[in-house]
């Protein structure tokens, strides 16, 4: 069973930084590509970084570009986002999520919260 | 960037009824739509790919056509499970973007 859990959320000033995690197991964890996708409270899903299978190909958001920085460990089946300079517009739930061809975001993780708040 | 707009906003319906939600992009995205649901405080689930492809263990009352601009989710019979919001997602261009969503709730 393909199973992703993210970790590392929580409630931080703006200006500050954090470091997500996502564990990945039940499936080749270095096979795939994998994304980070939020969603702010009541609002609707944005896409926010693609790392491929290798880590040689990696793609942001305009509205994230230069602040986060994704990565992965194939050895630990392991999906990170660290994001610095947060900004209020922020917070959101992130979720990691595998991807089918990229970005058809087939299995995804139960999310983590991240606030950003003074 | 490919914007993508859903409609009806949202959706009344009672169970049994087929439910018929819209999906239109700004410019064309060939086949490259996928379609998700999400209930409330859960992660997403994928539906359909490829805009008429069903996900794993994605019931047959679920459909999708289209292609180009104009694409269709079907859910032929509404079952109580499938009151929800619906997004669409293009995977045609960088980046990748979903569509705002339709609610669909009980009448």
């Amino acid at each position: 069973e393909v199973q992703l859990v993210e970790s590392g959320g929580g409630l931080v000033q703006p200006g500050g930084s954090l470091r997500l995690s996502c564990a990945a197991s039940g499936f080749t964890f270095s096979s795939y590509s994998m994304n980070w996708v939020r969603q702010a409270p009541g609002k609707g899903l944005e896409w926010v970084s693609y790392i491929s299978s290798s880590s040689s190909t990696i793609y942001y958001a305009d509205s994230v570009k230069g602040r986060f920085t994704i990565s992965r460990d194939n050895a630990k089946n392991s999906l990170y986002l660290q994001m610095n300079s947060l900004r209020d517009e922020d917070t959101a739930v992130y979720y990691c999520a595998r991807g089918f061809f990229a970005t058809v975001f087939d299995y995804w993780g139960q999310g983590t919260l991240v606030t950003v708040s003074s | 960037e490919i914007v993508l707009t859903q409609s009806p906003a949202t959706l009344s319906l009672s169970p049994g009824e087929r439910a018929t939600l819209s999906c239109r992009a700004s410019q064309s995205v060939s086949s490259y739509l996928a379609w998700y649901q999400q209930k409330p405080g859960q992660a997403p689930r994928l539906l359909i790919y490829d805009a008429s492809n069903r996900a794993t263990g994605i019931p047959a009352r679920f459909s999708g056509s289209g292609s180009g601009t104009d694409f269709t989710l079907t859910i032929s019979s509404l079952e109580p499970e499938d009151f929800a919001v619906y997004y669409c997602q293009q995977r045609s261009n960088w980046p990748p973007t979903f569509g705002p969503g339709t609610k669909v709730d009980i009448k």
